[in-house]
């Protein structure tokens, strides 16, 4: 299964950016990028996910460079509900492994008022 | 509005006895899933079905059993035949879209506790 590989934790001031890096170099050409965060004791929820143009919605916005390689989450103005463990996922798209997603460690993103 | 239910939101076990864990979805979502979390840790897949009368193990099923007679329900038994259950429990489910075109939709979880 492809792996993706991210910062263990991050912090951030209230109404600043935050730029949440993934890297995921063994990314196939048929997965598609997935972001999930989760608040203590709740469950996973879907944030944005891609395949190779940028997208937006109204959580955030994702950034994938050309080779797919990498990608990068931004929330353009923090507030204390973001903080959260980030979790960068490749949802394959091929094989046994169809429409799986296959959780890392994720992020621990901090936020400070 | 629709969602995924899982309950109960608190169990506790004893060792040695078998527990079934409920997860109902009313999304029309043909695939559903079981994650476990353990403390620290990311999520890790116990058993997927992509329709009804079809699993498939994950990466962690020893221990575990799983039934899909239900487009709407995929119930999860942890056996006492699992080492060490304790453990947050996630339930999730999709589309089946060959296009990926949608997210999951996960439950808000079971805590399971072997006293």
């Amino acid at each position: 299964d492809a792996k993706t590989t991210q910062p263990n934790s991050m912090e951030s001031n209230e109404e600043e950016p935050v730029h949440l890096p993934c890297n995921h170099s063994t990314i196939s050409g048929t997965d598609y990028i997935h972001w999930y965060r989760q608040l203590p004791s709740q469950g996973p929820e879907y944030v944005i996910h891609g395949l190779t143009s940028n997208v937006n919605n109204r959580m955030a916005s994702l950034a994938i460079a050309e080779d797919r390689k990498s990608s990068t989450l931004i929330l353009h103005r923090a507030t204390l509900r973001d903080a959260a463990v980030y979790y960068c996922i490749l949802r394959q798209a091929g094989g046994t492994s169809y429409g799986k997603l296959t959780f890392g460690q994720g992020t621990i993103l901090t936020v400070h008022p | 509005d629709g969602g995924i239910t899982q309950s109960p939101k608190y169990l506790f076990r004893k060792e040695g006895q078998n527990v079934t864990l409920s997860c109902e979805q009313n999304l029309n979502h043909d695939a559903m899933y079981w994650y476990r979390q353990d403390p620290g840790q990311g999520l890790r897949l116990i058993y997927y079905s992509q329709i009804v009368n079809d699993f498939q193990k994950g990466d962690i099923a020893e221990g575990y059993s799983v039934s899909r007679e239900k487009k709407e329900s995929f119930p999860l038994t942890v056996t006492s035949a699992q080492k060490n259950p304790t453990a947050f429990y996630l339930c999730a489910s999709s589309t089946r879209d060959r296009g990926l075109n949608y997210g999951y939709t996960f439950g808000s979880g079971t805590r399971l506790t072997v006293v």
